[in-house]
């Protein structure tokens, strides 16, 4: 069964930082391009970043480009979102999800709750 | 960066057909996928590249994508229907993710 597990949201100071990490399990992590979308509460979903299967193509959302680094550790089945100068608008929860022809997310973690506050 | 436009609230009685548009500038010349989302859960993917199904959606779910236009239809309409809908293009010319502005699909 595919299964994706989000973990590290909480609480941070705005400009704080936090990494999330997403272990994959029930298939071939490495030959998946993996990415990271947000939902902000109340809102609608929005893509953040996107990995492939090598780490040799990187893509970011205009609004965390140079803020936040995706990254992958295929011998451990893990993605890493490492978020630096947080801010309020980057409260959401965060979803790791798959991606498969023709790009697309098939399979998405839970989720883990990222709040930044004062 | 931009979103694609979706109506925000389709309302339907059971029973009945809905149908979500998602609208962009010649969509018809890239795949669109579509996810439901329940409250506190994450995305389902319920249609891809544009009128296929995964295994285990109800054949009550369809799609079709034309012109400036994607839609989802979905018949018969169940109150377990209700949930918010997304649609999702890959942008080539810009190599993102873009999303739809959500639809709130509530059955009467």
């Amino acid at each position: 069964e595919v299964q994706m597990l989000e973990s590290g949201g909480g609480l941070v100071k705005p400009g704080g930082s936090l990494r999330l990490s997403c272990a994959a399990s029930g298939f071939p992590f490495t030959n998946y391009n993996m990415n990271w979308v947000r939902q902000a509460p109340g809102k609608g979903l929005e893509w953040v970043s996107c990995i492939s299967r090598s780490s040799d193509f990187i893509y970011y959302a205009d609004s965390v480009k140079g803020r936040f680094t995706i990254s992958r550790d295929n011998a451990r089945n893990l993605l890493y979102l490492q978020m630096n100068s947080l801010r309020a608008d980057d409260m959401a929860v965060y979803y790791c999800a798959r991606e498969v022809q023709p790009n697309h997310l098939d399979y998405w973690g839970q989720g883990t709750l990222l709040t930044v506050s004062s | 960066s931009y979103v694609l436009t979706q109506p925000p609230s389709v309302s339907v009685a059971p029973g009945q057909t809905a149908t979500i548009t998602c609208g962009d500038n010649n969509i018809g010349s890239k795949s669109v996928h579509w996810y439901q989302q329940k409250p506190g859960q994450a995305p389902v993917l319920v249609v891809y590249d544009d009128t296929d199904r995964p295994s285990g959606i109800p054949e009550r779910f369809s799609g079709s994508n034309s012109g400036n236009t994607a839609t989802l239809t979905i018949s018969r309409v169940e109150a377990g229907d209700e949930a918010d809908y997304y649609c999702l293009v890959w942008d080539t010319t810009i190599d993102h993710y873009v999303f739809g502005t959500g639809t709130k699909v509530t059955v009467l």
